[in-house]
């Protein structure tokens, strides 16, 4: 059964870069059949898709973040990773790694970990 | 960008009534692709539809959804009292600006 898991620091100082890894067990993430993704949900809010990279590094990113996000990949380790940089307080959400089903990057997503949350303050 | 919208906001009911979910879109959903999940509280979202209509593994045939183009529905033909949750509807025929509609919660009338 496939699971995943985030881990990363749970306290990040505002205009400094979020970094978290999503270990993927119980499956490869080097599949041909999957896309690996971020999503985020701020305190008692909405899910927001953040962004997806496949095994071999392409990436697809929520255009309103794309200038501070970065996902890369290591096959050799079974995990992806989210940076972002330049956060705020309105960074501040539980973070989602799923794997992406579907055609292309137009995904859906299952299973998901069971989330981190980060905060963003001084 | 493809906007979500989900109706109503709350749904009060009784375990064993029927629940009607809505996911609006503002623009046609290509390939009515999709998805619904359900999420309580703590925990993660769980997949329970994709392609508009595809039960996933392991989802009880309670679960139903229908609808094409901009107008999507979840179905829950009898609440069982696990079923009280909020529900999420997500396109993802736009990439890459995947959307999330912004919830329904069931809650126990």
């Amino acid at each position: 059964q496939l699971q995943l898991q985030e881990s990363g620091p749970g306290l990040v100082k505002p205009s400094e870069t979020l970094s978290l890894t999503c270990t993927v067990s119980g499956g490869s993430i080097s599949s041909s059949s999957y896309y690996w993704g971020w999503i985020r949900q701020p305190p008692g809010k909405d899910l927001e898709w953040i962004g997806s990279i496949y095994y071999s590094g392409s990436t697809y990113y929520n255009p309103s973040l794309k200038s501070r996000v970065t996902i890369s990949v290591d096959t050799s380790k079974n995990q992806f990773s989210l940076k972002l940089s330049s956060v705020t307080a309105a960074d501040t959400a539980v973070y989602y790694c799923a794997r992406g089903r579907g055609y292309h990057f137009n995904n859906w997503f299952d299973p998901w970990g069971q989330g981190s949350l980060v905060t963003v303050s001084s | 960008e493809i906007v979500l919208t989900q109706s109503p906001g709350t749904l009060s009911l009784s375990p064993g009534e029927r629940a009607t979910l809505s996911c609006r879109a503002s623009q046609s959903v290509s390939s009515n692709y999709l998805a619904w999940y359900q999420q309580k509280p703590g925990q993660a979202p769980r997949l329970l539809i994709y392609g508009a209509s595809t039960r996933a593994t392991g989802i009880p045939d309670r679960f139903s959804g229908s609808g094409s183009g901009t107008d999507f529905t979840l179905t829950i033909s009898r609440l069982e009292p696990e079923d009280f949750a909020v529900y999420y509807c997500q396109q993802y025929g736009s990439s890459p600006r995947l959307t999330f509609g912004g919830g329904t919660k069931v809650e126990i009338k």
